[in-house]
């Protein structure tokens, strides 16, 4: 059974950095892309960056390019976003979401991230 | 970037009624366009990928039609436990996701 589980998020000042993590099971992790997705209260669902099943390649939306960086480690079979300076309309639940079978096939449970002072 | 436009955003059906969502591309994505649902709380959950196939233990009363800029995503039987947030994806421009805005299912 794929199992995508985040974990890291919390409350956080504005300009303050945290890192949230995806702990991924139930298939080859180190075969697939990944990707973190979020959602901000009562809006739609945005994509946010994606990284290649090496980890070579990397891709990031427009507003958080220069703040946001996306990692994996494929021996813990793990995820990474590094957020810094960070603002409140980063405020939202991050998901990270595999392309293990098909694109944004498998979803974790979401993490919330609040910034605000 | 492709944007998503995805209609009603808000729908209240019968059990038993036939139910339509519609997402329309600014660009031609082809047939590379997924349908999730997202119940309260919950991951979203896929429900179609490339336009009209089923995921493997969805129920056959979702189906999905359309290519190019058009989509429809139909639950043809609409069952109490259907009530969901439902959003459409279009991943022809990989990894530069975008999605619909969602439509809110809820029981008449």
């Amino acid at each position: 059974e794929v199992q995508l589980v985040e974990s890291g998020g919390g409350l956080v000042q504005p300009g303050r950095s945290l890192k949230l993590s995806c702990a991924a099971s139930g298939f080859t992790f180190s075969n697939y892309g990944m990707h973190w997705i979020r959602q901000a209260p009562t809006k739609g669902l945005e994509w946010v960056a994606s990284i290649s099943p090496s980890g070579g390649s990397t891709y990031y939306r427009d507003s958080v390019k220069g703040r946001f960086t996306i990692s994996r480690d494929n021996a813990k079979s793990t995820l990474y976003l590094q957020m810094d300076s960070l603002r409140s309309e980063d405020t939202a639940t991050y998901y990270c979401a595999t392309d293990f079978g098909y694109p944004l096939a498998y979803w974790g449970q979401g993490t919330l991230v609040t910034v605000s002072s | 970037d492709i944007q998503m436009t995805q209609s009603p955003s808000f729908l209240s059906a019968s059990v038993g009624d036939r139910v339509t969502i519609n997402c329309k591309a600014s660009q031609n994505i082809n047939r590379y366009l997924n349908w999730y649902q997202q119940k309260l709380g919950e991951a979203p959950k896929l429900l179609i990928y490339n336009a009209n196939s089923l995921q493997t233990g969805i129920p056959s009363r979702f189906s999905g039609s359309g290519s190019g800029t058009d989509f429809t995503l139909t639950i043809s039987s609409l069952q109490p436990e259907d009530v969901a947030t439902y959003f459409c994806l279009q991943h022809n421009s990989w990894p530069m996701y975008t999605f619909g805005a969602g439509t809110k299912l809820e029981l008449k």
